[in-house]
């Protein structure tokens, strides 16, 4: 299994532009969480799902944040629109549901001037 | 709620020593379980060791252990023969009901040659 791929690996964008990262979680992972990590408030949860349905979206910080799973083998984190403050990397990961460890991506570091 | 305290933010240890990663954590589950991440520079998430609560035995895998405190809700890491491989960023984080990690703030490890 190629564990989980998240694209892009690095984002440059404008303040006020719309960013899409993607994630594709490991084949068979039932849950799928998103983190963003940043050197003031370090991983912060923003959303998860499980078997595609989101479950608990309180860490989201603003209506201008969405995630989406359309499919078990694909999930969007979209913000809209973009703001410096956004400036982070952001992590998928998955894992079989339950109380097991995760699997990270590789992130990706989104930069909003 | 979960809460996950890490007090030191920088370790250093002389390579092929052992050094030991202290972090406390809060949760008022009886079920639950405790993780320590890796997070070289390249900035992938590793998953180093898994502890379930109900265990008394302490996890080991390889070079690495911990030294789980239940009624003190302590759990350290132990690195043994430290590499130079081993330099990275280290999460404590802790798993419960509610099925979402809350990591903490991390302490990062220097090895010396």
């Amino acid at each position: 299994d190629a564990g989980v791929i998240q694209s892009p690996r690095h984002e440059v964008t404008e303040m006020g532009q719309e960013v899409t990262l993607r994630c594709k979680p490991i084949s068979g992972h039932n849950s799928l969480f998103w983190y963003r990590q940043t050197m003031m408030r370090g991983l912060e949860l923003l959303i998860y799902f499980n078997n595609n349905v989101p479950i608990d979206d309180s860490g989201m910080p603003e209506d201008r944040f969405s995630a989406k799973m359309p499919n078990a083998s694909f999930s969007t984190l979209k913000i809209q629109p973009s703001e410096p403050r956004d400036s982070a990397v952001y992590f998928c990961a998955s894992n079989p549901s339950g109380l097991y460890g995760y699997t990270f991506g590789s992130g990706t570091r989104l930069t909003v001037v | 709620a979960q809460t996950v305290t890490q007090s030191q933010p920088e370790m250093s240890v002389q390579e092929a020593e052992t050094v030991t990663l202290s972090c406390t954590y809060d949760t008022s589950e009886s079920d639950y379980y405790l993780f320590w991440y890796k997070q070289p520079p390249s900035r992938q998430m590793i998953l180093v060791i898994r502890q379930e609560a109900y265990k008394q035995q302490n996890a080991t895998e390889n070079r690495f252990s911990v030294n789980f405190q239940k009624a003190a809700k302590s759990f350290s890491l132990k690195i043994s023969d430290s590499q130079l491989g081993d330099a990275a960023m280290y999460f404590c984080a802790s798993l419960d009901r509610s099925f979402k990690t809350i990591f903490g703030a991390g302490t990062r490890l220097f090895v010396k040659a």
